[in-house]
């Protein structure tokens, strides 16, 4: 088992809809986790952190934690063409390496 | 904000030589610095961290005689490609984490794209 899985997609979302990804992990004493954004030759931009249970709302970026279930989730409302990327989870270890999802790519269909 | 600038953004060797890679971080003191490599529809896989004035500490697999980290102050670290071979081709990203960083959601370089001919 991956310590972080996502889903590889491609997750396709009509322009205007809600894109919903997901990450699971395996590591229960995780604590900080974080959503990135990649484009096709660039490095990860930071879109979300979220440390808490609970949604954390950003714009139009919504990040779930559910330490419970070991899972993560983020929602892109209002999708648009520019949000189309690979998204990676991320979750930190505590000597603050960042453990990596193998990333979800995301398509908006407009 | 952070930022952390990252040279060059492209470079091509021949077989055999050497190629340093240079993450300076323009705003903040880095006290650690992770280097990755991303072969093309892969994720990031981690090669080294290293912390100011210390040896980097390598992931398993990684050689440490072939990829030279050093992080000598808080503002610069470099990762040296000794005898690059063409398997050495890839996409390498420097991510600096600093006092500065407080929610630790750590900063990218913009990466380098590196192939080896």
């Amino acid at each position: 088992q991956k310590e972080v899985e996502q889903n590889s997609g491609p997750l396709s979302v009509p322009e205007g809809a809600i894109a919903s990804l997901n990450c699971t992990y395996s590591d229960r004493g995780s604590q900080s986790f974080f959503w990135y954004r990649q484009y096709s030759g660039k490095s990860p931009e930071l879109i979300m952190s979220i440390y808490s249970n609970g949604d954390k709302e950003d714009g139009r970026f919504t990040a779930q934690l559910n330490k419970a279930s070991q899972y993560v989730s983020l929602l892109i409302r209002d999708s648009q063409p520019s949000d189309s990327a690979t998204y990676l989870c991320a979750v930190n270890r505590s000597n603050y390496q960042l453990i990596w999802g193998a990333g979800t790519k995301l398509i908006i269909k407009p | 904000g952070a930022v952390v600038s990252q040279h060059p953004s492209r470079v091509i060797c021949k077989s055999g030589t050497s190629v340093k890679i240079e993450c300076r971080s323009l705003d903040f003191q880095a006290t650690t610095m992770f280097w990755y490599r991303q072969f093309p529809k892969q994720s990031l896989m981690l090669m080294a961290t290293s912390n100011e004035g210390s040896k980097a500490t390598y992931e398993q697999g990684v050689e440490k005689d072939k990829f030279l980290i050093n992080h000598a102050s808080l503002t610069l670290s470099t990762l040296t490609v000794t005898s690059a071979h063409p398997e050495d081709s890839s996409f390498y990203i420097c991510s600096a984490l600093g006092q500065s960083n407080a929610n630790y959601g750590y900063t990218f370089g913009s990466g380098t794209r590196l192939t080896v001919v």
